[in-house]
């Protein structure tokens, strides 16, 4: 109930490209989902987050896409460039819980 | 705003010697922080959450004697590792967060070595 899945492990997107990561859950308390992004050695940095009541939020080149009645939710990512290429985590949580995070996926961007 | 910094960025000790690891909120007051372990090329794994004044809520598995956790004020808290040993050698990382809670703000984290 606790497990956030995650998919791919690893994805290989050309310059240009749309970058896509889904998400599944199984908890319906869980009422924020963001997404994370991590260089190496680096701590993981907001990227963008939504709450159950919209299906999809926009912000720049990320979108996230969310299916309340499938529990799944995905990030994509428009226009994928080399700088991209990171670790991407989504995560979820309920109220007054910690993150619980996905496996997370390996982008790599090939110029 | 909603900084996080983390200190030391890295540390060797020697086994059985115990480490400190800061974690502040710069531009904010947390109300609550975590702390996460990574290992290599694997997710961030909750170890345990502290509200400010009040003792650390550990996860299943995380011993409590050996991790120790203080959140003195709303802008720092401390993991100590105790008595280290080369299985502790992680990347620790520290995040923040406001109430209601749910955004979590994270630090750049800490690369602990133990030899």
């Amino acid at each position: 109930q606790q497990q956030v899945k995650q998919s791919p492990q690893s994805l290989i997107v050309q310059k240009g490209g749309i970058s896509i990561i889904n998400c599944a859950y199984e908890n319906t308390a869980f009422d924020y989902f963001p997404w994370y992004q991590q260089f190496p050695g680096k701590g993981p940095a907001l990227l963008i987050a939504i709450r159950p009541d919209v299906s999809e939020k926009k912000e720049g080149r990320f979108t996230i896409s969310f299916n309340k009645s499938a529990k799944q939710f995905s990030l994509h990512i428009m226009d994928s460039q080399p700088g991209d290429s990171a670790t991407y985590f989504c995560a979820a949580r309920g109220a007054g819980t910690a993150l619980i995070f996905g496996k997370g996926t390996t982008l790599s961007v090939s110029s | 705003g909603a900084v996080v910094s983390q200190h030391p960025s890295r540390v060797i000790c020697k086994s059985g010697t115990s480490v400190k690891i800061e974690c502040r909120s710069l531009d904010f007051q947390a109300t609550t922080m975590f702390w996460y372990r990574q290992f290599p090329k694997q997710s961030l794994m909750l170890m345990a959450t502290s509200n400010e004044g009040s003792k650390a809520t550990y996860e299943q598995g995380v011993e409590k004697d050996k991790f120790l956790i203080n959140h003195a004020s709303l802008t720092l808290s401390t993991l100590t590792v105790t008595s280290a040993h080369p299985e502790d050698s992680s990347f620790y990382i520290c995040s923040g967060g406001r109430l209601p809670v749910y955004e979590q703000y994270f630090g750049p984290g800490t690369r602990l070595t133990v030899t």
